[in-house]
């Protein structure tokens, strides 16, 4: 069974507080994503990575960052937590092409900042 | 701005009914549009990837079809049962850009 999995489900921080949410997928696939979901919103794509070391902004970076220095982990960093930032993160995987690779997803991470 | 709508946002059935709802897109630079479930407390799945007008892509009582040229795809189920209760995600494949609706929410009284 493919899997990735995110390391926490529910996390509760305080503004300024630096906060890594941490993803693994066992599937050897080259493509990482991060996305947040929002009430009234589809999912939104802050970064992504197409292999080891790279990574490309996706629609919403600011306020965010990421680490890829394993092909099987990719890193969500938010350097100073605010109180917008809380939200549903899921994180997804593809070996496929970026267009018609079919998205292997996490359980998301819920993290309020308070 | 890339838009994709979803229609209805919620639907409330009861178990053994039909359904189906709509996802539109826009109808240029298309690559792929994507349909996925999303359980409660459980990671979205995917159903189907579709590349080609006219596609019709089937999984047990699940089924969708896509018309690229005017922009829009559907999905059905039939005779539905309480384990499809679930938010169903499309999102549209332009260029290495995946855009997603809103979902559309589904619940399946017994």
């Amino acid at each position: 069974d493919v899997k990735v999995t995110q390391s926490s489900r529910y996390l509760v921080k305080r503004t300024g507080e630096k906060v890594f949410l941490e993803c693994v997928q066992d599937m050897d696939h080259e493509n990482m994503f991060w996305y947040r979901q929002d009430p009234g919103l589809g999912l939104r794509l802050i970064y992504f990575s197409y292999d080891v070391k790279m990574k490309e902004k996706g629609d919403i970076p600011e306020g965010y960052s990421v680490s890829r220095e394993k092909k099987e982990r990719f890193s969500l960093i938010l350097e100073s937590a605010s109180t917008n930032q809380t939200s549903m993160y899921l994180c997804a995987s593809t070996s496929g092409s970026l267009n018609t690779g079919e998205l292997f997803f996490g359980e998301g991470s819920r993290l309020t900042v308070l | 701005i890339l838009n994709v709508e979803q229609s209805p946002q919620s639907l409330h059935v009861q178990e053994g009914d039909s359904t189906n709802f709509t996802c539109s897109f826009p109808s240029s630079n298309f690559y792929a549009l994507h349909w996925y479930r999303w359980e409660t407390a459980k990671s979205p799945e995917a159903l189907f990837v579709m590349t080609l007008n006219g596609d019709e892509k089937k999984k047990g009582r699940i089924s969708a079809t896509l018309n690229t040229k005017e922009g829009y795809s559907y999905l059905y189920i039939k005779g539905s049962q309480p384990e499809d209760s679930a938010t169903y995600l499309c999102a549209f494949s332009g260029f290495q850009k995946l855009v997603f609706g809103t979902g559309t929410r589904l619940l399946v009284s017994p």
